[in-house]
């Protein structure tokens, strides 16, 4: 059973640019959570997608868009990135009927400059 | 918004020492989660309790769901080095269609 897998595992932009994260999700998992992770803070929820549509979002900005594709891998797009934008990309794939039992990935760093 | 605290924010304590950490809301959740994360990784699921008042043990680790289902506590016994990291605790709505709220996190260090 593969795990979740994230990519990349570090990255470095300036504000202004945009950035896409990628996540494979745990084999047989069709459902894929994304959240952000500040320093010092727990994850917030950003979005969740299910059968390649968006099913719940956070409090976040439209910039912050996402993409699940048929094999349930998913990505995360940023646009005109902030300072603030500055944390841990975590993305957690499950069930949909299990929607608590989450397995996350390692998560990608994310700097704006 | 639903928030979950939790305390305290920061543990230090001696190796062989019991803790407890707390999660506390006021919004009722219809499960609850407690995950540790370590540096660098993401966080991995511990337990999923789910009725109130439930007690699941993990070992060294007690977890407790509140009888009205808005708090949970963790409770380590004869703690070790290897219990270090950031503890998160998690719930997941009673009520609509919003998702997993986490809380703000206990970053615990045994001291050997």
């Amino acid at each position: 059973e593969t795990g979740v897998t994230q990519s990349p595992t570090h990255l470095i932009k300036t504000r202004g640019q945009q950035v896409t994260l990628r996540c494979s999700s745990q084999s047989g998992h069709n459902t894929v959570s994304w959240y952000q992770q500040a320093l010092g803070q727990g994850p917030q929820f950003i979005f969740q997608y299910y059968r390649e549509e968006e099913n719940g979002r956070g409090n976040f900005p439209p910039r912050f868009s996402g993409l699940q594709f048929p094999n349930y891998s998913s990505e995360l797009n940023v646009n005109a990135l902030e300072l603030d934008d500055s944390a841990l990309y975590l993305c957690a794939s499950s069930l949909i009927s299990e929607r608590e039992t989450q397995y996350f990935g390692p998560g990608t760093r994310l700097l704006v400059l | 918004t639903q928030l979950l605290e939790q305390s305290p924010q920061f543990l230090s304590i001696q190796e062989g020492e019991n803790l407890t950490v707390y999660c506390n809301s006021s919004s009722v959740f219809s499960s609850l989660q407690w995950y540790r994360q370590e540096p660098g990784e993401g966080p991995v699921l511990l337990v999923t309790v789910v009725t109130g008042g439930e007690v699941k043990k993990l070992k060294r680790l007690t977890f407790q769901f509140g009888d009205a289902r808005k708090d949970s506590s963790l409770h380590i016994t004869a703690a070790q080095p290897g219990d270090t990291g950031l503890y998160l605790c998690a719930g997941a709505p009673a009520f609509g269609n919003e998702k997993l709220t986490f809380g703000t996190g206990t970053r615990l260090t045994i001291i050997p």
